[in-house]
């Protein structure tokens, strides 16, 4: 069957610390992946995705950066957390035709 | 500019009775509109995709229709239960095919009462 995982699940982090959040997919073979993130109260923004390994494309500029190392996995990081940078991270992917979009169950991220 | 507009106030509604929410977008031209139900802490969960070329979708208790000359999708939720209190969000995929993206709206909340 077709699953995605998505770790950790909370993390508190100071000011300046690096990040890595990890996504990994299984079932499947060259998934779309997504990287969104809901800041409190808002709604989703999509930060970063990609068609294949090594590809990214970014939507939005900022502290944040993105990678495909493997097909199935997904990788979410910065070097230095800024205080904007708390919110809900979501890690999705497109499994096509009428089925939609499948997302993990997030990471909350709380930078202090 | 590009905008998906879904109201902000929360949808009250008592159970039994159907829920209307409203997704209106601007400047986009998406292959597919797509909703989404969101629980508290947890990611968006899919509900129902509809076309551009289709008018209305069905799926048990919830309906779709998409009007692409208004730019505007209503969802109905029929015979509503408590257990449907959550937000919804609209979505629309847009880009060529292979490299398409879901843009959300701001989503709506509602709240179905015993």
């Amino acid at each position: 069957s077709q699953t995605i995982h998505q770790w950790p699940a909370t993390l508190v982090q100071p000011v300046g610390s690096p990040l890595s959040l990890e996504c990994t997919v299984e079932g499947t073979s060259n998934p779309n992946l997504y990287w969104y993130r809901q800041a409190a109260g808002r709604g989703l923004q999509l930060l970063f995705y990609s068609v294949g390994i090594g590809q990214i494309s970014s939507e939005v500029p900022q502290n944040l950066s993105a990678s495909r190392p493997q097909d199935r996995q997904f990788i979410l990081s910065s070097k230095k957390l800024l205080l904007s940078d708390s919110g809900f991270y979501l890690c999705a992917w497109k499994i096509g035709g009428s089925y939609g979009y499948t997302f993990g169950s997030g990471t909350r991220l709380t930078v202090v | 500019s590009q905008k998906i507009e879904q109201n902000s106030e929360a949808l009250n509604i008592q159970e039994g009775k159907t829920a209307t929410l409203t997704c209106n977008y601007t400047n986009y031209s998406p292959a597919y509109l797509q909703w989404y139900r969101q629980d508290p802490g947890r990611g968006p969960v899919f509900l129902l995709l509809i076309r551009e070329n289709e008018k209305e979708k069905r799926k048990e208790r919830l309906k779709v229709t998409f009007d692409t000359t208004l730019k505007q999708s209503l969802f109905h939720i029929t015979a509503s239960q408590p257990a449907d209190s959550a937000t919804y969000l609209c979505a629309l995929d847009i880009g060529r095919t292979g490299f398409q993206k879901l843009v959300f709206g701001t989503g709506t909340r509602l709240l179905v009462s015993p």
